[in-house]
């Protein structure tokens, strides 16, 4: 069974700081990772993942994949009130269960003035 | 405007009672996915298609239904056999194999009364 373990399950600090939150996973047929910003209702993508150590980069959000430990980081820098959400981590596999993300439970970010 | 769409908002359920989620997209994507979460577990994947007249059961079909007669449509039954059916039900559509561009609708909030 695939499966996507998230941590730290919540994290609380003050604008400005830096936050890195993990995301490690066993998948049987790997294909893809994907981070998602959960902030009310529906989650947004942020980024997918398919290549160890090339790091994707998009503002003051980064991430990166090690495919041989079997785990992905994402990186808030200089964080604001407006980060805090829920952040999800997913794996998509491939071959017979093509298409099928499979979650993590999710970092809880709350970021304080 | 393009979008996916769900309804109802909140969704209320009494004992032994089967429910319909309403889920529609007309961004003309292939692929529709049906999620529950519950505080703690992230997203969990109840049912996907990647065509029309085609789905798959995922990590938790028990007690659920679903049909995609129409590309556009792919509506979740909650049969009276789901015995825990308090949750966030999310639908979700992308391109074909295409996680990246996985869209996601606003859910629905159903209850047991």
């Amino acid at each position: 069974e695939d499966k996507v373990v998230q941590s730290p399950l919540s994290l609380v600090v003050h604008e400005g700081d830096t936050v890195t939150l993990n995301c490690s996973y066993e998948v049987t047929n790997f294909r893809s990772l994907l981070w998602y910003k959960q902030e009310k209702k529906a989650p947004t993508f942020l980024f997918m993942l398919t290549s160890s150590g090339i790091e994707k980069k998009s503002g003051r959000l980064s991430s990166i994949l090690d495919k041989k430990e079997l785990f992905s980081i994402l990186n808030i820098t200089a964080t604001q009130t407006g980060d805090s959400a829920i952040y999800l981590c997913a794996v998509e596999a491939g071959g017979t269960s093509y298409g099928k993300l499979t979650f993590g439970q999710g970092t809880i970010l709350t970021v304080h003035p | 405007d393009g979008g996916i769409t769900q309804s109802p908002k909140y969704l209320f359920r009494k004992e032994g009672q089967n429910v319909t989620l309403s889920c529609e997209q007309n961004l003309n994507h292939d692929a529709m996915y049906w999620y529950r979460q519950d505080p703690g577990q992230g997203l969990r994947l109840i049912y996907y298609s990647q065509i029309v007249n085609d789905f798959q059961k995922g990590d938790i079909a028990e007690g659920y239904s679903v049909s995609r007669e129409k590309k556009e449509s792919f509506p979740l039954t909650v049969t009276s056999a789901q015995k825990n059916p308090t949750a966030f039900y999310l639908c979700a559509s992308s391109i074909g194999g295409r996680q990246e561009t996985q869209y996601f609708g606003p859910g629905t909030r159903l209850l047991v009364l």
